[in-house]
């Protein structure tokens, strides 16, 4: 596609249920990273896939956290069990492979997450 | 490791006033440095960034950057501020495979 797409665009959920959230990167770009911001904490890092290698987890917070992503293409961040600190946003953003650490990420508009 | 401090988590500016966004980063190994801004309810979009060669780099929107190496610094600035560059802006150094962001500035511009 044109751009990173995410959805949903916002998603209330009751403490203790699962969510899944989903990220399209651009066609063509192998690298795909998840990032957290919460208010006034800015963007952390929770993981990063490049093409068919393992991803790099060392971001995720808990166990509660996971993500996939099948065929190289789209991806999928799940919380399981959520807590009201998990409330945030969520950005997922891609790159052409490498290129990364040297042109900058395209990120997506974001899932806003409200856990009540 | 590396890591991004942005000195000043709001800033206000009068509209026409000169903008100074400041960012010290701290890294092991030569810098890839970034600014980005994020505009309500939307992603991050790049603003510029420098990579090698030439220190001061021009953006979009007017925006520039100096890296100095001798400071560790990668402070972001505008001639004149407009009421459309309200935002928040965020710093970010390159690291072994990912980027690591700073917390954020949030400017304030006013009439």
């Amino acid at each position: 596609g044109a751009g990173v797409s995410q959805s949903p665009s916002n998603k209330v959920t009751e403490k203790g249920k699962d969510v899944e959230l989903r990220c399209d990167p651009i066609s063509g770009h192998t690298a795909l990273y998840w990032y957290r911001q919460s208010l006034g904490q800015g963007l952390e890092f929770l993981i990063y896939f490049q093409g068919n290698s393992a991803p790099d987890k060392s971001g995720l917070p808990s166990d509660r956290f996971s993500a996939e992503r099948t065929g190289g293409s789209v991806s999928t961040l799940t919380i399981q069990r959520t807590q009201q600190e998990d409330s945030a946003v969520y950005l997922c953003a891609s790159s052409s492979s490498w290129a990364g650490e040297i042109y900058g990420y395209t990120f997506g508009s974001g899932t806003r997450l409200t856990v009540v | 490791a590396q890591s991004v401090t942005q000195l000043g988590s709001h800033v206000s500016v009068s509209e026409g006033a000169l903008v100074l966004l400041r960012c010290n980063y701290s890294s092991s190994v030569p810098p890839y440095l970034f600014w980005y801004v994020q505009y309500p309810n939307q992603g991050l979009q790049l603003l510029l960034k420098y990579t090698t060669g030439a220190t001061l780099v021009k953006g979009i929107n007017g925006f520039e950057a100096e890296f100095k190496k001798s400071e560790t610094s990668f402070h972001l600035t505008k001639p004149s501020a407009h009421m459309s560059d309200a935002a928040e802006y965020f710093c970010a150094v390159s690291g072994s495979s990912t980027l690591t962001f700073g917390k954020g500035t949030m400017l304030l511009v006013s009439p």
